[in-house]
């Protein structure tokens, strides 16, 4: 089924661990999201990216980084995680940026 | 600063009866809304949108109302099912003064439906 692919769907990392979430989507979309939610916070927009080779900050960049070497895959990492990014992750995708999201099922990652 | 508020974190209707999520925004940028709909270990779906050059829009049992004058924007969902239960964002795009390439969410309304 066309959509947006996020692995792993679970991961408990130690502090200080580093780890990549991928996001992987089928409808050729240009522009990819990664947000995450927390409760009561609602949805939070960590980095973005208008197309393949381009990534931008979001409102809670820090501690991530990303890429998007392909244009069908959008990677966030953890260098160094901290029990605050314990968090359930998002993935997101959209042919035209402000309209129509696709949403992956998710990353529940837990730092302990 | 919040730029999309959904101010009633829970809400709980009767089966039958209607239910009506609110959201207000702050931005007069933006110009276009969009409601999502979000069960639990899933990912968020689209559910319905609505144009700023529109105050109405109706998809089935769902209707959207849009007063720019108020900056408020309202979810009707006429009548309300057990399955309708899930937590519902508002999201808004425009010029948030962040780029026009991303939308902005509220903190989501959690609904219940009670058979």
């Amino acid at each position: 089924n066309a959509g947006v692919t996020q692995t792993p769907k679970f991961r408990v990392l130690k502090t200080g661990q580093s780890m990549t979430l991928l996001c992987a989507q089928d409808m050729n979309h240009e522009y990819m999201y990664w947000y995450r939610q927390d409760p009561g916070m609602g949805l939070r927009l960590i980095h973005y990216s208008v197309g393949e080779g381009t990534t931008a900050k979001g409102e809670v960049p820090d501690g991530y980084n990303v890429s998007r070497l392909k244009k069908q895959n959008f990677l966030l990492g953890l260098e160094s995680a901290a029990p605050s990014q314990t968090s359930v992750y998002f993935c997101a995708s959209s042919q035209d940026g402000n309209y129509g999201y696709t949403f992956g099922s998710g990353t529940r990652l837990t730092v302990v | 600063d919040q730029q999309v508020k959904q101010n009633s974190p829970s809400l709980s209707v009767q089966e039958g009866r209607i239910s009506i999520l609110n959201c207000d925004y702050t931005n007069s940028m933006f110009d276009y809304f969009l409601w999502y709909k979000k069960y639990p270990a899933e990912g968020p779906t689209f559910l319905i949108s609505i144009s700023s050059i529109k105050d109405k829009n109706e998809d089935g049992r769902f209707t959207v109302f849009l007063n720019k004058s108020a900056k408020h924007l309202s979810l009707h969902i006429v009548p309300s099912q057990p399955g309708d239960s899930a937590v519902y964002f508002c999201a808004a795009s425009g010029n948030s003064g962040a780029g026009s390439y991303q939308l902005t969410f509220g903190k989501g309304t959690k609904l219940s439906v009670i058979p």
